[in-house]
């Protein structure tokens, strides 16, 4: 079955700390991937995407992104975090000529401490 | 360029009722995907819609909902007779095709009392 597993629910790291959140994919096509963020109340802002090419992706505010095939995962990093990074990350997954349905992990809630 | 807007931003309503939901996807999008988030839980896929067709539907419950996408007008996901349990926020999202990245609305933040 096709699934998403971010393994944490909720991380603290301290403002200028770097940051890695992590994604595994259980999909049998070739996957797409993306991060979003969700500020408390808001909708989902795009991050970042995969769809083929280099593995590894830059993204808005900073944030990257590999893909290792090998390892089914898609983890997104910060070299910094700053407090208004503060806030809740989806991993989703969608495939080529699939419909477009997205998969999405269950979310990494993100605290930053001063 | 507009992004996608849903209204109401907060429906509620009495259990029993119908609530009805509205999506305008962005301007040149043809494809429309409802999701819902319950409480302390990621997005679930519901439906997936073009202009007056439904293309997936899969995770659509099987009774007292339904989503349409008109030719003209916005997107609508209904709910009849609601009762506690769909108390979510439902997210509209659209895309120019089925293989692109999809932009989402803020969200309907339903309500059943």
């Amino acid at each position: 079955a096709q699934s998403v597993t971010q393994p944490d629910i909720h991380i603290t790291v301290s403002e200028g700390a770097s940051l890695e959140l992590r994604c595994n994919y259980s999909y049998g096509a070739t996957p797409y991937l993306f991060w979003y963020v969700q500020s408390p109340g808001q909708g989902l802002q795009l991050l970042l995407k995969y769809f083929s090419g280099d593995t590894l992706v830059q993204g808005i505010k900073g944030f990257e992104a590999e893909f290792k095939r090998s390892q089914s995962s898609f983890n997104l990093r910060k070299p910094s975090v700053y407090w208004s990074d503060a806030a809740e990350y989806f991993c989703a997954v969608g495939a080529y000529n699939q419909g477009g349905k997205l998969i999405f992990g269950q979310g990494t809630e993100l605290s930053v401490k001063p | 360029n507009a992004g996608v807007m849903q209204n109401p931003r907060h429906l509620v309503r009495r259990r029993g009722q119908e609530a009805r939901l509205r999506c305008s996807p962005m301007k040149g999008h043809s494809h429309v995907y409802w999701y819902r988030q319950l409480p302390e839980e990621g997005l679930k896929f519901m439906v997936y819609l073009q202009k007056e067709n439904i293309i997936d539907e899969s995770g659509m419950p099987k009774e007292r909902f339904s989503a349409e996408f008109p030719k003209e007008g916005p997107s609508i996901l209904r709910i009849q007779q609601v009762v506690r349990g769909d108390s979510a926020a439902y997210f509209c999202a659209s895309s120019p095709t089925s293989d692109y990245e999809q932009y989402f609305g803020p969200g309907t933040r339903l309500t059943v009392t």
